[in-house]
């Protein structure tokens, strides 16, 4: 199993949606979570972090972490055309080598 | 302040050329990654520097692939000979090793590498 995983999509969600990203992880993963959005043709940027089971909320997005499930999800409310981009779900490797490790990412397309 | 710097930010060479690319990291940020990204495998970690040290190179995928960094404030990914698999983004990122980490690093615009 890959370290992190995440369904490829891609994903369209019709404008004012909520856009339901999702993620699984393996043991060789710490229980530290991460969502970056990559616009097209841009670098990665930070846009969430989780570090407790339950949901964070910030703002129209709410990151959700299961660690019995071991399952991470990113939902974004009331979805604009601005948040069409990829999103990548990272976690901290586990051990002294303490680096991101992330998935494939989903492309996410909101329709106006 | 500048962001993490990379150069160039296209290159086209042929098959067997070698090809370097280099990065520039914030100032002060003692971690140095460099990353690969493609549509096939996403994202992946090549190598990463900590106070200018190689630490982990596992992601380095041949011989063919070399990293170094002299200095705080330059790092260089050597790709040589070159082939066409090779094609791909290559982003340099950067983060400080002080305090707890965030999770957050800052990544270049990337190097998009073309082999013919």
């Amino acid at each position: 199993q890959k370290e992190v995983e995440q369904n490829s999509g891609p994903l369209s969600v019709p404008e004012g949606a909520i856009a339901s990203l999702n993620c699984t992880y393996s043991d060789r993963v710490s229980q530290s979570f991460f969502w970056y959005r990559q616009y097209s043709g841009k670098s990665p940027e930070l846009i969430m972090s989780i570090y407790s089971n339950g949901d964070k909320e910030d703002g129209r997005f709410t990151a959700q972490l299961n660690k019995a499930s071991q399952y991470v999800s990113l939902l974004i409310r009331d979805s604009q055309p601005s948040d069409s981009a990829t999103y990548l779900c990272a976690g901290l490797s586990s051990g002294s080598a303490r680096q991101l490790t992330f998935g494939s990412g989903t492309q996410l397309t909101v329709l106006p | 302040d500048a962001g993490v710097i990379q150069s160039p930010r296209h290159e086209v060479t042929e098959m067997g050329q070698e090809v370097t690319l280099r990065c520039k990291p914030i100032s002060g940020h003692d971690y140095l990654f460099w990353y690969r990204q493609t549509m096939m495998r996403g994202l992946e970690l090549l190598i990463y520097f900590n106070n200018n040290v190689p630490i982990d190179d596992s992601g380095m995928p041949e011989d063919r692939f070399s990293a170094k960094m002299p200095n705080a404030s330059f790092s260089t990914l050597k790709i040589q000979p070159s082939e066409p698999r090779d094609s791909a983004v290559y982003f340099c990122a950067s983060r400080s090793g002080q305090g707890q980490f965030t999770g957050e690093l800052f990544f270049g615009e990337g190097s998009r590498l073309t082999v013919l």
